[in-house]
């Protein structure tokens, strides 16, 4: 079982290009999850998914689209990339939505450059 | 606005006892997370309190002050591998999940 993949593991793009960032979870979780983490600052969510066919705005959505076909996977989209963007990135997953309501379980992380 | 306070660094001896504080000002409360992170890795769950008291997991322990606003991660019996992020979260009213920025806990032989 591998619980939470991402990829890729790193990317360095440049400003301008449109990216999606890969999260496949096989742990039939209703909720996903994307967050953000950048120095000093805590995880900070960017979109949700409560369940399959469902989206929702996080905390830090602009420049960032995502969509969720089926359970396991989880797409995060930059349509058009910016320097501001240059972040460490986790896709998580819980049992069940909304986020505060349950464990939360992480991906390795996708580590973005935008130049 | 809603806030997450821990200290940023500290510093401590293999085999000692620390304690790493969390206070937190939100719109509601709902339960209080403690994840721990190493270095270039994803968080991973420790504990979760809801109830105030001690919850005691091992060599960890959690305690919660609803009144207060405050919690503590406590480790005990320090190992180097215990030399991490450790992230306090907050669900707020709207079962919205709130994150401290982490402290950095740093062992020493």
């Amino acid at each position: 079982i591998a619980g939470i993949t991402q990829a890729p593991t790193s990317q360095i793009l440049a400003a301008g290009r449109r990216m999606t960032l890969r999260c496949t979870q096989d742990m039939r979780h209703n909720a996903m999850y994307w967050y953000r983490q950048d120095l000093g600052l805590g995880l900070r969510l960017i979109h949700y998914s409560n369940t399959a066919g469902t989206t929702g705005k996080g905390e830090v959505p602009d420049g960032y689209s995502v969509s969720r076909a089926n359970t396991d996977d989880f797409p995060l989209t930059l349509a058009s990339a910016v320097p501001s963007q240059t972040s460490v990135y986790f896709c998580a997953s819980s049992r069940n939505g909304p986020a505060g309501t349950d464990t939360q379980y992480f991906g390795p992380g996708t580590r973005l450059t935008v130049l | 606005g809603q806030n997450i306070d821990q200290p940023t660094e500290m510093t401590a001896t293999e085999g000692a006892i620390v304690q790493i504080n969390c206070t937190y000002q939100t719109s509601g409360f709902n339960g209080l997370f403690w994840y721990q992170q190493h270095a270039g890795e994803a968080p991973t769950f420790l504990s979760y309190n809801v109830l105030d008291g001690l919850e005691e997991k091992g060599r960890f322990s959690s305690f919660l002050s609803r009144s207060k606003g405050y919690s503590y991660l406590l480790l005990k019996e320090l190992q180097m591998k215990d030399s991490a992020s450790y992230l306090c979260a907050v669900i707020d009213s709207n079962y919205q999940l709130i994150w401290g920025a982490g402290t950095k806990l740093i062992i020493k032989p």
